[in-house]
């Protein structure tokens, strides 16, 4: 593994049902995110993490809900999928989450519909 | 509020050189991205600025005026493999990025 890596690539998913997004790093970065993507928007933050144990709501937190129980993992639940949340998810790793220089870099995505 | 400002869309000719601009109104600045991103993938980084003037890197560059809450990126040489979006982004006071739309950016021969 080099990188980020996020499963699954796509979903397609019926409104109602529970779906974890998964989300791996091997850079040993203390900070995670999880953005959305939605067509005409920029990235929008929906949680992240700064270090391992501890997590934050992001500006789109509302209907997920995160984890970081070690540094490399970082779920993103959607606990009751409603058609709003149809978008393309990417996760990203930084190595502090609090310096100014702190580059992001971004996973494959995740492409998720909800019907 | 926060708002990034980016054009939607820009044409270029291969070869060519094309200036991509962004300006910002964010709470508080701990430095200004950018990323470029091709139509069905991931993000990239390509450059960062938190002092004011001109970062080059081969045949992008990057400028910013933090008193005019504005930057471009500079493409030069273009290449038909320049086709994608390029996001703005600006670390704001609590050290999260606040992202523009995004301009995509087409190449014709």
């Amino acid at each position: 593994i080099a990188g980020i890596t996020q499963a699954p690539t796509s979903q397609i998913l019926a409104a109602g049902r529970r779906m974890t997004l998964r989300c791996t790093q091997d850079m040993r970065h203390n900070a995670m995110y999880w953005y959305r993507q939605d067509l005409g928007l920029g990235l929008r933050l929906i949680h992240y993490s700064n270090t391992a144990g501890t997590t934050g709501k992001g500006e789109v937190p509302d209907g997920y809900s995160v984890s970081r129980a070690n540094t490399d993992d970082f779920p993103l639940t959607l606990a009751s999928a409603v058609p709003s949340q149809t978008s393309v998810y990417f996760c990203a790793s930084s190595e502090t989450g609090t310096g100014g220089t702190d580059t992001q870099y971004f996973g494959p995505g995740t492409r998720l519909t909800v019907l | 509020g926060q708002n990034i400002d980016q054009p939607t869309e820009m044409t270029a000719t291969e070869g060519a050189i094309v200036q991509i601009n962004c300006t910002y109104q964010t709470s508080g600045f701990n430095g200004l991205f950018w990323y470029q991103q091709h139509a069905g993938e991931a993000p990239t980084f390509l450059s960062y600025n938190v002092l004011d003037g001109l970062e080059e890197k081969g045949r992008f560059s990057s400028f910013l005026s933090r008193s005019k809450g504005y930057s471009y990126l500079l493409l030069k040489e273009l290449q038909m493999k320049d086709s994608a979006s390029y996001l703005c982004a600006v670390m704001d006071s609590n050290y999260q990025l606040i992202w523009g739309a995004g301009t995509k950016l087409i190449i014709k021969p």
